[in-house]
């Protein structure tokens, strides 16, 4: 079946260091793969998302590669603010319109 | 703000009693998607409308139902509610089209069962 795991939290992080939170992924055939992020008292934003190997998505300087060989779509940010605090999810897509599969939330605390 | 309301933003009620909670997809979504976020279990995709049809379901209690009118909007109905249906109830909404498969988020219906 299709499945993400991403890594657990939370993590605490002091303001300009880097970032990375990793997800992998178990799917059939080529999905999707998006990251989410949820602010405290706020619904999901999508934050980046990747549709076929080797691409890279962006936002807001994250950034994320879709990496079919490693199964991975590790999330990056080079110099992390404490407005960066806040849930971060991994997700898939199998095709268009289908529900999304997540992982279980990395919790991001930056430190002034 | 992605383009997708939710009403209402809480919702406190007790036992046994009955909700429905409401979502009008962004303009031109014709899929509609509800998911329960709980501290215990995550993000679970309950069910999936598209264009008025039922279009899949996943971990959704056969004491849940929903539906999603001509207007596109959708409602979930909770009833004979207990403790543990205490949870964020997201709506998400998806282009007809492309997107390959993004979602849009509303910003959730918070539901206490006391």
């Amino acid at each position: 079946g299709n499945s993400v795991t991403q890594m657990e939290g939370p993590v605490t992080l002091s303001e300009e260091a880097f970032l990375t939170i990793n997800c992998t992924y178990t799917a059939t055939g080529y999905p999707s793969l998006f990251w989410y992020v949820q602010y405290p008292g706020e619904g999901l934003q999508l934050l980046l998302k990747a549709t076929k190997a080797d691409d890279k998505g962006s936002n807001k300087g994250f950034e994320a590669t879709y990496r079919k060989e490693t199964t991975s779509f590790h999330l990056e940010k080079g110099s992390v603010q404490v407005s960066d605090s806040a849930v971060y999810f991994c997700a898939l897509s199998p095709t268009g319109n289908t529900p999304l599969v997540f992982g279980k939330g990395t919790r991001l605390s930056v430190i002034a | 703000d992605s383009g997708v309301t939710q009403t209402p933003k809480h919702l406190i009620t007790a036992t046994g009693q009955r909700v429905t909670l409401r979502c009008s997809p962004r303009s031109g979504d014709l899929s509609v998607y509800w998911y329960q976020q709980s501290l215990d279990q995550g993000l679970q995709f309950l069910i999936q409308y598209y264009n008025g049809e039922e279009r899949a379901k996943g971990n959704i209690l056969e004491r849940f139902s929903a539906q999603q009118f001509p207007d596109l909007h959708s409602e979930l109905n909770l009833s004979s509610l207990e403790l543990g249906d205490s949870a964020l109830y997201f709506c998400a909404s998806s282009p007809r089209t492309s997107g390959r498969g993004a979602q849009y988020f509303g910003p959730g219906t918070r539901l206490l069962v006391l």
